[in-house]
């Protein structure tokens, strides 16, 4: 059964440092998303990607954050500088269809910093 | 701001028993409904999905959804300890291009 993926599954990092995390969704899926979750908050929302360009992002997703699909198989989020609120557990998802559509999780990527 | 409500719990019911896990949404033009499944440490793994008003079985679970009252509530039927776990509602909100809105979610145990 095919599913997302996600790289690395641990990231240490000092305040401050570039992190780069690495997900690839389901092969045949159009439809991107970036979430977080801090340890013991709600799953929350941080940006979408469609047709090479984000669609919708929140609040969090501030300038500091970029997303990227550099071929035809990644999707990266990158925290240009991180904060020490900046770690949580990251995950990736995909989705085939806008509507009525299922978004399917990979198993995450936790960041800490530093 | 569009919300979406669940009671923390824990909810705790014996082994064999209905668990029954409940959801409100803020945002009335809502349209689509997920119950997803989370382990501690782990992503949310999607349960089922809903989009009209009635109930949706798969399996042991069953989804219900009342737009009017906005609430949906998913039943596991015959709870196993290896149900034990985090239940998330999430909720596509109207306006919001795919992005869904979380609950805190519901820490269901069950006990042998």
């Amino acid at each position: 059964e095919p599913e997302v993926t996600q790289t690395p599954s641990h990231q240490v990092t000092q305040m401050g440092q570039e992190v780069i995390l690495r997900c690839v969704p389901i092969s045949n899926h159009l439809y991107f998303y970036w979430y977080r979750q801090i340890l013991g908050q709600k799953v929350e929302f941080l940006v979408s990607f469609y047709n090479n360009e984000i669609s919708e992002k929140s609040e969090i997703f501030d300038d500091q954050f970029s997303v990227e699909r550099p071929d035809g198989s990644n999707f990266t989020l990158k925290i240009r500088s991180t904060k020490l609120e900046d770690s949580a557990m990251y995950f990736c998802a995909s989705s085939e269809e806008l509507l009525q559509e299922t978004q399917y999780f990979g198993p995450g990527t936790r960041l800490l910093v530093l | 701001q569009k919300e979406v409500e669940q009671n923390s719990g824990p909810l705790s019911v014996p082994e064999g028993a209905i668990a029954s896990l409940n959801c409100t949404y803020s945002d009335r033009v809502s349209q689509s409904f997920f119950w997803y499944r989370q382990y501690s440490g782990k992503s949310p793994e999607l349960i089922m999905s809903i989009y009209s008003n009635g109930d949706k079985e798969d399996g042991r679970f069953t989804a219900q959804l009342n737009k009017a009252s906005q609430y949906v509530s998913l039943l596991i039927r015959d709870s196993q300890p290896s149900d034990s776990a985090t239940y998330l509602c999430a909720v596509r909100i109207s306006g919001g291009y795919n992005k869904l809105i979380f609950g805190a979610g519901t820490r269901l145990a069950v006990h042998p």
